[in-house]
């Protein structure tokens, strides 16, 4: 099946212990992104990659890494995590240069405490 | 500059009555436009894109150029289309997109 994975579903941190959202996809996809999504705000975009080796900035990339070694992978880093990181997180993938449109993962609501 | 707008936050209609979503956008060049759907607890789900002209649980968007909109319309909704709708259009071959705030469905029973 189609699909975009991310792990875990749901976590709960302190402020400053480093950690890891995994996201991979099993569609050959080009294009995979990182959103958060909160109350009021819709959703914002972290980071954004074109392809292996290739990120970029999204609108909100304050406090978060991502690296792209392979396809099929796209991590969410966020080397020292505070309370304002407390959001609903989805990853995302796209083959078809946009019109295609996005295949969302099934999102990681993380809480920092 | 590049924008969507979804007008109205919440949207609140009765079982079996007319819908529609407002879209507005702003764009120079020729739009790619997207609705989106997130039902409860749930990822988003692509919904339609306009240029595929699909219908899909009922529901139809139409691009009218000349007022730069994409609103969701089905004509009779149904409890479970109460959800959260978001507007998406695409920049072009890079495949980012410009998304709208979002409206929340609810359909009362």
């Amino acid at each position: 099946e189609a699909q975009v994975t991310q792990n875990p579903r749901y976590l709960i941190t302190v402020t400053g212990k480093k950690l890891t959202v995994t996201c991979s996809q099993n569609m050959n996809h080009e294009y995979m992104s990182w959103y958060r999504q909160d109350p009021g705000l819709g959703l914002r975009q972290i980071y954004y990659s074109m392809n292996v080796e290739v990120t970029d900035k999204g609108d909100v990339p304050e406090g978060y890494k991502v690296s792209r070694k392979e396809k099929r992978n796209f991590p969410l880093i966020l080397e020292s995590p505070s309370p304002n990181q407390t959001s609903l997180y989805f990853c995302a993938s796209s083959g078809g240069a946009g019109v295609d449109g996005y295949t969302f993962g099934s999102g990681t609501r993380l809480t920092v405490v | 500059a590049q924008r969507v707008t979804q007008p109205e936050k919440l949207l609140s209609v009765f079982k079996g009555a007319p819908v529609e979503l407002k879209c507005n956008y702003s764009y120079s060049g020729s739009p790619e436009l997207f609705w989106y759907v997130q039902y409860s607890r749930q990822r988003l789900q692509l919904l339609l894109r306009h240029i595929s002209r699909e219908s899909i649980k009922g529901f139809t968007a139409d691009l009218n150029k000349g007022e730069t909109s994409f609103h969701l319309k089905k004509p009779f909704a149904q409890e479970e289309d109460s959800a959260m709708y978001y507007c998406a259009l695409s920049r072009g071959s890079n495949y980012q997109l410009i998304w709208g705030a979002g409206t929340k469905l609810i359909i009362k029973p």
